[in-house]
């Protein structure tokens, strides 16, 4: 099973939004689609699932979305702490589960 | 609180094997799916193995099919990963990960990861 495409990277400035896009045919079929934090060195961190909700404790200046094949993770009103690595990753119906790529966010 | 920690991981010669654990806690560990799931050294996350809460369905990556054996104690609240035959390109961080509902037994994201164990293999 292909990988999903992201972009390597993405920034933004304190307050700003940006968003992060994950792209793949799985995408389209199913809405089991998940976004995670991920701090090197520490556990990925759930912030979205089903391609928009979001657990309890996420800041809800994290949203998803999807449309066809892309979906996206955009986050609102940045913050020095959002500075890590991103995934997105599907569920595939093959009995097994893709990820992306990564992305990688930085906070200028 | 969910609490999942592995532990197992070394550095290993090429052909050699290593069996992981995970220590499950915070939650009714067999009601619910378990991955693990590998990070590369500058890499992205890779899905390995899946495995059911009754351990009926059990599902691998290609990369590892009929090296690695996924496989859970419920009674011990872990999960393991036996790992033979191991290959340069299995050096990775393995991670530990929770479905996020109990009761699946199709490969979804999950919810709940731990901090993973770093498995070298290396001459």
């Amino acid at each position: 099973q292909s990988a999903l495409t992201q972009p390597p990277s993405a920034s933004g400035s304190p307050g700003q939004s940006v968003s992060i896009s994950c792209t793949g045919t799985s995408i389209g079929t199913y809405n089991y689609v998940s976004w995670y934090q991920h701090h090197p060195g520490k556990a990925p961190k759930l912030m979205i699932s089903e391609v928009t909700k979001r657990p309890s404790g996420v800041p809800d200046r994290f949203s998803g979305s999807k449309s066809g094949n892309t979906a996206s993770l955009t986050v609102s009103g940045l913050q020095a702490e959002d500075e890590a690595d991103y995934y997105c990753s599907s569920y595939t119906g093959n009995k097994d589960l893709v990820f992306g790529g990564g992305t990688k966010l930085t906070v200028l | 609180e969910v609490q999942l920690v592995e532990s197992g991981g070394g550095l290993v010669k090429p052909g050699g094997s290593l069996r992981l654990s995970c220590a499950a806690s915070g939650f009714t560990f067999s009601l619910y799916g378990m991955n693990w799931v590998r990070q590369a050294p500058g890499k992205g996350l890779e899905w390995v193995s899946y495995i059911s809460p009754t351990s009926s369905y059990i599902y691998y990556a290609d990369s590892v099919k009929g090296r690695f054996t996924i496989s859970r104690d419920n009674a011990k609240n872990s999960l393991y990963l036996q790992m033979n035959s191991l290959r340069a390109e299995d050096t990775a961080v393995y991670y530990c990960a929770r479905d996020s509902d109990p009761g699946m037994v199709v490969v979804i994201p999950p919810g709940y990861w731990g901090l993973g164990t770093l498995v070298t293999v290396s001459s």
